[in-house]
């Protein structure tokens, strides 16, 4: 059964402060992982799509990455309005569904 | 170009009651997901429709029922409501070819908060 494990739950950095939230993925045939930005009482929104081990990409201070068996979404110098709840998703090769994590509650303090 | 909108945006229902909360999709999407968001966790998928049929289903008992129009709106339907059906109800519509041609990605609307009492 497809499985996604976020770590840590939370993580709470200071401005400027870097670091990484990690996804562990398991799928039987993986179409697609996918990272989306949630605030408090709204929909995610989406980021990025990965599809295939050693891809990356970026936007602004985020920067994703994907081996075989995890995504890892690096936060470079945030700022505090980076906080909110990060959700790392897969999709496999039969399409219809999209499984999510908990998801990690980053919290960024001036 | 219009986004994903759902109504309504709060209810509060009483057990055994039942509830239809509403979605439309995005401009030019044909496919439409509903997921189960309960405080704290991931968004559960429950199911999706593609072309007014249902396209696939998660780990949610007959209770939960939906429907899909011709303009590719949707509807969730709950019926016999339990303390635990409180939670966010998240619908995202995406372009997709019934699971073929589709790059995964999925527009959210801002949710429909339902408290179950």
């Amino acid at each position: 059964e497809d499985q996604v494990t976020q770590s840590p739950e939370a993580l709470r950095l200071q401005e400027g402060e870097s670091s990484s939230l990690n996804c562990s993925y398991t799928v039987s045939g993986l179409r697609g992982l996918f990272w989306y930005r949630q605030d408090p009482g709204k929909g995610p929104e989406f980021l990025f799509t990965l599809y295939s081990a050693g891809e990356e990409k970026e936007k602004e201070r985020l920067k994703a990455t994907l081996t075989k068996k995890e995504s890892f979404l690096h936060i470079t110098a945030p700022k505090p309005e980076d906080s909110a709840t990060y959700l790392c998703a897969v999709q496999d090769t039969g399409g219809f569904k999209t499984i999510f994590g908990a998801g990690t509650r980053l919290f960024v303090k001036a | 170009e219009t986004g994903v909108t759902q109504s309504p945006t709060h209810l509060i229902k009483t057990r055994g009651q039942q509830v239809t909360l509403r979605c439309s999709s995005q401009s030019g999407h044909n496919t439409v997901s509903w997921y189960q968001q309960a405080l704290g966790q991931g968004p559960q998928f429950i199911f999706q429709y593609y072309r007014e049929e249902e396209n696939g289903r998660g780990n949610f008992p007959p209770r939960f029922s939906g429907l899909q129009f011709p303009n590719y709106s949707s509807e969730l339907n709950v019926n016999a409501l339990e303390l635990d059906d409180s939670a966010l109800y998240l619908c995202a519509s995406s372009q997709d070819g019934g699971g073929t041609v589709n790059t995964g990605e999925l527009f959210f609307g801002e949710g429909s908060r339902l408290t179950v009492l």
